[in-house]
C-alpha cells in the first residue's frame, strides 16, 4: 500500500516559523493538500499545491514541493498558539478524488 | 461556502444497537462522499467512497454489512453501525466533493462514537 509519512511531533515557539515535512509515494500524484485538525474537530483544508508547481504562497504558509525526492513541506511563519493542532499532508490518487492522507504531525506552539 | 455537516456530533449506545450517522453538503451538491474513520492519535482511514444513486465502493477489511452507507441524494449520505461493539469506537468522519472533477475534500465535524 501507500505510505505517507510524517514525523509525529513538532514544538516552535510563538513567533518563531514552523516547518512540517512530508514524504509522499506516488509520483503520479496530481494535487498535494495539507489540512489542519484541532482536537475534537473534523479536517480543515489549508492549501494545496499543483504537481507541477515547486513553490506556492497563500499569507503565513508556503507549500514547497520536492517532486524528484517525493517531498512536500509545509512552512507557516510567525506561528501561533491557534496553529496548534494536527497537521496532515494528503496525496490524491487519482482515482474517484481519493486520498491518502499522512501520518499526522502535533504542532505545539509555546510561549 | 462548501460546508459539510454531521449529525450527532457524539453518541454513546449499548453493545449490540445499531447508529446512523448522517452526513449533509449545506450548500452545494455532492456527488462523491466519503466515510472515514479516525482511532486516537491516528490518521484518517478511508472506509467506504459512495456516489449518490449507487452502491458504496468499501476498502479492503471494511465489513459492508457492519457499515451500511447510503447515499439517497446530492446532500445526504448516512453510514449505519449496525450491531455495534465497543470496538467500533472511533471517531467517523465524512468529506464531499462537488460536482467539477477538480474539487477537493470538504470535511465534516466528525462524529464521535462510544459503544459500551
Amino acid at each position: 500500500g501507500e505510505d505517507v509519512e510524517q514525523s509525529l511531533f513538532l514544538s516552535v515557539r510563538e513567533g518563531d516559523s514552523s516547518v512540517i515535512n512530508c514524504t509522499y509515494t506516488d509520483s503520479s500524484s496530481t494535487y498535494l493538500y495539507w489540512y489542519k485538525q484541532e482536537p475534537g474537530a473534523g479536517l480543515q483544508l489549508l492549501t494545496y499545491i499543483f504537481s507541477n508547481m515547486d513553490m506556492k504562497q497563500d499569507q503565513r504558509l508556503t507549500v514547497l514541493l520536492n517532486k524528484k525526492d517525493k517531498h512536500l513541506s509545509l512552512r507557516i511563519a510567525d506561528t501561533q498558539t491557534g496553529d496548534s493542532a494536527i497537521y496532515f499532508c494528503a496525496e490524491d490518487t487519482g482515482t474517484a478524488s481519493k486520498l491518502t492522507f499522512g501520518t499526522g504531525t502535533r504542532l505545539q506552539v509555546t510561549l | 461556502g462548501a460546508v459539510v455537516s454531521q449529525h450527532p456530533s457524539w453518541v454513546i449506545c449499548k453493545s449490540g444497537t445499531s447508529v446512523k450517522i448522517e452526513c449533509r453538503s449545506l450548500d452545494f451538491q455532492a456527488t462523491t462522499m466519503f466515510w472515514y474513520r479516525q482511532f486516537p492519535k491516528q490518521s484518517l482511514m478511508l472506509m467506504a467512497t459512495s456516489n449518490e444513486g449507487s452502491k458504496a465502493t468499501y476498502e479492503q477489511g471494511v465489513e459492508k454489512d457492519k457499515f451500511l452507507i447510503n447515499h439517497a441524494s446530492l446532500t445526504l449520505s448516512t453510514l449505519t453501525v449496525t450491531s455495534a461493539h465497543p470496538e467500533d469506537s472511533s471517531f467517523y468522519i465524512c468529506s464531499a466533493t462537488g460536482t467539477a472533477s477538480t474539487d477537493t475534500q470538504y470535511f465534516g465535524p466528525g462524529t464521535r462514537l462510544t459503544v459500551l
